[in-house]
């Protein structure tokens, strides 16, 4: 079992609707990611958050919204997606900031825009 | 930018036969190295990292990986492989100065016949 949690597993959305996918981890870690992944295609970083400060954004269209409301706590709030946002949405975390450290991944969410 | 090249998208192996996933990065500066595996239905999971020093490192399962830096590379190795080792195999770079934007290559699909 992963240690970084993510729910919900599946989600199924119009592209009026509001929805948030949330992770979680108890493993101290200061650091967590949003990352996409399309079918048969790696994973792209979205964002990093390092001490709960939004430290990168990778030029990610504003109907995503990321928050960290506190150190163990990731959600990615969403609204007006597009069908190409139709993809799996992977949170990690790692120990600090630092270049060297490795993420732990959860499962992901698999997002469906109708 | 940093990038990262897999050159084997699938790849098939009988049962005890040697494994050897090809890694290719193009950043020039200082880099840390990963090789991510994710089996069937389950979260990306760290095989090993390089990060300095013995340019040869082991991993968990029998998996070690070498760092060429003259090659630019980090290939993954297995001396013989078990129908368990079917998954994705994923290597990553993360170039100190970029801080903590970890980029995957595309995947090498691995199965392992038995």
């Amino acid at each position: 079992d992963t240690e970084v949690t993510q729910t919900p597993k599946h989600l199924v959305m119009g592209m009026t609707n509001k929805k948030s996918l949330k992770c979680e981890q108890h493993m101290g870690h200061r650091a967590m990611y949003w990352y996409k992944q399309k079918a048969k295609k790696p994973p792209e970083l979205m964002f990093v958050y390092s001490y709960e400060k939004l430290s990168i954004n990778e030029s990610v269209p504003s109907r995503f919204s990321p928050e960290c409301p506190n150190s163990s706590l990731l959600n990615l709030h969403l609204h007006a997606l597009q069908p190409e946002d139709s993809a799996l949405y992977l949170c990690a975390s790692s120990q600090g900031a630092i270049s060297n450290q490795p993420q732990h991944f959860g499962d992901g969410t698999r997002l469906s825009i109708l | 930018a940093q990038s990262v090249s897999q050159h084997n998208h699938h790849v098939i192996l009988s049962e005890a036969a040697s494994l050897e996933l090809g890694c290719n990065y193009s950043y020039g500066g200082t880099v840390n190295l990963f090789w991510y595996v994710q089996y069937p239905g389950q979260h990306l999971q760290l095989l090993l990292k390089y990060f300095s020093g013995d340019p040869l490192v082991k991993g968990i399962k029998g998996f070690e990986a070498e760092f060429i830096k003259s090659k630019f590379s980090f290939n993954l190795r297995k001396p013989s492989v078990q129908w368990s080792d079917t998954a994705e195999y994923f290597c990553a770079v993360n170039a100190r100065e970029y801080g903590n934007k970890l980029v995957f290559g595309a995947g090498t699909i691995l199965r392992v016949k038995s």
